[in-house]
């Protein structure tokens, strides 16, 4: 089976760094993805990592290390619309993702 | 810009009823998947399908069933409503993954309340 594990909730101001940890336990690991979700609204895709190190697109980045089974998101300058969920997902060899069970990311001006 | 539409934002139907919930994707997908999402749970796999008349278990299938006549659409079927089927339901889609990229497309889900 799989296994996610996020914080469960983040409080940051805005304009700060805030940086979102996953580790994961999966068989036929693939690639490490990250979704957004404000409330009331649809899963939004983030980012996609299948190899090891950063990715980086504009305020959001995300790290993989297949070999610590870990990944991070990382939000700069937070603003107040990046208030929402984050989930991790690992996808596995048949294009199935498991979810973790999100981190509630809070802005406070 | 994908869309993945569902049929219904609202659902409330009673104990023991047949439900239909509907999928439909625009950008002729070939993957087609259904969860569940509950509260301090995140999102389960219930089934998904890889093409027309295909389709797979998830983690959760107990008590679903799923139908792919086309590849656009893709149903939940829950047979016999439980209360513990009260869940916001979410459809997603994704064309086949490249060896650096994987995307899922996800509908703006359905609350069902099982009375």
């Amino acid at each position: 089976g799989q296994s996610l594990e996020q914080p469960s909730e983040v409080t940051a101001v805005e304009g700060a760094i805030v940086q979102i940890n996953c580790t994961y336990q999966t068989s036929g690991f693939y690639g490490l993805s990250w979704y957004q979700q404000h409330d009331g609204g649809a899963p939004t895709f983030l980012s996609y990592n299948a190899l090891d190190g950063l990715e980086e697109t504009g305020r959001f980045s995300s790290f993989l290390s297949r070999s610590d089974s870990y990944g991070y998101l990382l939000l700069q300058e937070l603003q107040m619309k990046d208030s929402a969920s984050y989930f991790c997902a690992a996808r596995s060899n048949d294009y199935k993702l498991s979810f973790g069970a999100g981190t509630t990311v809070t802005v406070r001006a | 810009d994908v869309k993945v539409t569902q049929s219904s934002r609202y659902l409330v139907k009673r104990t023991g009823e047949k439900v239909f919930l509907e999928c439909v994707q625009d950008m002729d997908h070939e993957n087609m998947f259904w969860y569940r999402q509950d509260p301090g749970l995140g999102l389960r796999l219930i089934y998904f399908s890889y093409d027309v008349k295909m389709k797979e278990k998830g983690d959760i299938p107990e008590g679903y069933s799923v139908s792919r006549e086309k590849k656009e659409r893709f149903s939940l079927i829950l047979e016999s409503a439980s209360t513990n089927q009260t869940s916001m339901y979410l459809c997603a889609s994704s064309a086949l993954a490249t060896s650096s990229s994987y995307e899922q497309y996800f509908g703006p889900g359905t609350r069902l309340t099982v009375t």
